[in-house]
């Protein structure tokens, strides 16, 4: 199956500043690349999303890059806010496939 | 508007007792349905999915199964946990390609 994978595990930042979190991919097939969200004790969120048909998307703070010839994609966040603190996962996904294979996340704390 | 409920929200529960959660979706016909599994800290691994009533696929065992009663349910249990058991789990569905995650069920098991 597909396999993702997810850098940094870890990352810390200062409050106002951007952090980013990079994810790869192997199959080509893979067309949808979604980001969730996951506070402690919570169940993962989706917070943005991109399908190859595009290589930028931004929601808010959230800027989403795709680069399908990398196999690449990466969620910026900028202007980092303390609530913006918890677990990133991304995942991929092909069509036709029942199977969302994630990221093995990124635990982003945000210092004040 | 969907909504997905999942049930218990947390179970303790002893190696080799047997266990049984659940899930309901309401607002969607004939859902694609998921079973996820996350240990502590960990990341979020797909154990089953179901498309239909009575047809759900492996995807990691885990010495689990799933079932699917119900276009609106799907059932994970076993006969006999084992302490890698304990983690959180998921159901989700899928809407076009967005999988929606439920709220979870915590299960620890001594």
């Amino acid at each position: 199956g597909e396999q993702v994978e997810q850098l940094p595990s870890i990352l810390r930042v200062q409050e106002g500043s951007s952090a980013s979190i990079n994810c790869s991919y192997e199959d080509s097939a893979s067309n949808y690349f979604p980001w969730y969200k996951q506070e402690p004790g919570e169940n993962p969120k989706l917070i943005i999303d991109i399908r190859s048909n595009m290589e930028r998307k931004q929601i808010q703070e959230l800027i989403v890059l795709l680069d399908k010839k990398a196999k690449r994609f990466s969620l910026h966040i900028t202007d980092t806010q303390p609530g913006d603190s918890a677990m990133y996962f991304c995942a991929a996904s092909a069509p036709g496939y029942q199977n969302f294979y994630f990221g093995k996340g990124t635990s982003l704390t945000v210092i004040p | 508007a969907q909504t997905i409920h999942q049930w218990p929200v947390a179970e303790i529960k002893a190696v080799g007792s047997p266990l049984s959660l659940g899930c309901t979706i309401k607002g969607k016909s004939s859902p694609n349905l998921y079973w996820y599994w996350q240990a502590t800290g960990g990341t979020l691994q797909q154990l089953f999915y179901s498309i239909t009533v009575g047809q759900v696929e492996s995807v990691v065992q885990l010495n689990l199964s799933a079932s699917r009663p119900k276009d609106d349910q799907f059932i994970l249990s076993t006969e006999k946990l084992l302490l890698s058991h304990s983690g959180f789990y998921l159901c989700a569905w899928d809407w076009g390609e967005t999988l929606y995650f439920g709220s979870g069920t915590r299960l620890t098991v001594l």
